[in-house]
């Protein structure tokens, strides 16, 4: 059972405009949430994350935003960069000291110019 | 540079052979988790540890071993292969102090089993 699901493998966005990349989850007990990016051939970095206290984090073009009672989470990049193209994953966590992480299947995004 | 270092890169091996994948962190975190990554299935937990000397079931750890015998080194075992593991492995790593510490990746192995 995917407790994390990230339903588009694939988005495509012209550079400059706003990109918009979902995540869906069943377990209500998820109390954080983070972004990976991906590029290939290396390892997933850690872009932004949010608590489930909250409803939006920011950090420069990167936004987050949590809707808890739909279980719904999204990243917004504005504006959208080339180098920005890479596979991104939602992952959710039941916070505590033996806690792990569980990632959605990925959404990969191409930002053409 | 401090970081989480795996080995080899990539392989290819033939079913039946045993595998070890390396992975070693110089970050002094407690917890480490081994992860494959496949298309249209995304990272999956096969194996982890919270700390040296205990290890744990993922979702998907049939056909793995692991062992923590310190908390710098943590290699997944393939004992006998099977091409259904060809896959790219990461090595990760977080400090459970931070209940929301994020994790820490490798640069990943990529494995072929023919």
């Amino acid at each position: 059972d995917q407790q994390v699901k990230q339903n588009s493998p694939s988005l495509s966005v012209q550079e400059g405009r706003i990109s918009i990349l979902n995540c869906d989850y069943t377990n209500s007990m998820f109390d954080y949430f983070l972004w990976y990016k991906k590029y290939p051939a290396e390892g997933p970095t850690f872009l932004i994350s949010i608590s489930s206290i909250k409803d939006k984090n920011e950090d420069g073009r990167f936004t987050v935003f949590l809707n808890k009672s739909a279980k719904h989470l999204s990243l917004h990049i504005v504006p959208s960069q080339p180098g920005d193209s890479a596979v991104y994953f939602c992952a959710a966590i039941i916070t505590g000291t033996a806690s792990k992480l569980t990632f959605g299947t990925g959404t990969r995004l191409q930002v053409t110019l | 540079i401090a970081g989480i270092t795996q080995a080899p890169t990539s392989q290819i091996l033939a079913a039946g052979r045993r595998m070890t994948l390396r992975c070693t962190q110089d970050m002094r975190h407690n917890a480490m988790y081994w992860y494959r990554q496949d298309l249209g299935l995304g990272l999956r937990l096969i194996h982890y540890s919270n700390t040296a000397g205990t290890t744990g079931k993922g979702e998907v750890p049939d056909g793995y071993s692991v062992s923590r015998a310190n908390t710098d080194d943590f290699p997944l075992t393939l004992a006998s292969a099977v091409p259904s593991q060809t896959s790219v492995y990461f090595c990760a790593s977080r400090n459970p102090g931070e209940a929301c510490g994020e994790l820490f990746f490798g640069e990943g192995s990529r494995l072929t089993v023919l």
